[in-house]
């Protein structure tokens, strides 16, 4: 069945540091791809998402490029803040889902950022 | 701003009580989920509805677990007898299927501890 492989947390940098967090899939055809973030205490929000091949999302300075080759969608962003601490979720919804946007959610993986 | 909301926000209770977790999708939405979140199993889906009716609860115990929606603006999810293995987050999530955005907009969860 379809699924979602993220790189096992946590992530510890320093403030202004580079950041990718792994993503692989695998899934009949072509799925839609999220990256939901969820701060502490709180539920999980969209984050941005690709709904096609070669497709980029972004949003906060956050970025993922959906790679069909690769079956990835790596989340990067250039330099991260002690803001962006939190649980990141990788995802995707089947391109065959009976009609409904059913997603499917990686492990998850905590990012931690410190001054 | 439109948003999904859960409520009670936290609940603790004792083994065998009934629980129920109440959820207000957000207005239009003709799809509702419900999730479970623990650290052991991370996001599990629990039950799917769309347009008030359940089409697929196989992620949910049927001997203790029920899920209903008496109305476009109230989804429940009931646990009875509850018990500590129950104790975990439990999210609703409201979308818009067949739209051209297949985006699920969660609420802040409500967090059970059955002692």
């Amino acid at each position: 069945g379809d699924s979602v492989t993220q790189m096992e947390g946590p992530v510890t940098l320093s403030e202004e540091a580079f950041l990718t967090i792994n993503c692989t899939y695998t899934a009949t055809g072509y799925p839609s791809l999220f990256w939901y973030v969820q701060y502490p205490g709180e539920g999980l929000q969209l984050l941005l998402k690709a709904t096609k091949a070669d497709d980029k999302g972004s949003n906060k300075g956050f970025e993922a490029t959906y790679r069909k080759e690769t079956t990835s969608f790596h989340l990067e962003k250039g330099s991260v803040q002690v803001s962006d601490s939190a649980v990141y979720f990788c995802a995707l919804t089947p391109m065959f889902s009976g009609g409904y946007n059913k997603l499917i959610f990686g492990a998850g993986t905590r990012l931690a950022v410190h001054p | 701003d439109a948003r999904v909301t859960q409520t009670p926000r936290d609940k603790v209770t004792e083994m065998g009580q009934e629980v129920t977790m109440r959820c207000q999708p957000i207005l239009g939405h003709n799809t509702v989920f419900w999730y479970r979140q623990t650290m052991k199993q991370g996001l599990e889906l629990l039950a799917y509805f769309r347009n008030r009716a359940p089409l697929d609860d196989s992620g949910m115990p049927k001997d203790r677990f029920s899920a209903e929606m008496p109305d476009a603006t109230l989804a429940t999810l009931k646990i009875q007898p509850s018990e500590p293995r129950d104790s975990a987050v439990y999210f609703c999530a409201s979308g818009l299927a067949g739209a051209s955005t297949d985006t699920q907009y969660f609420g802040p969860g409500t967090r059970l501890t059955v002692l």
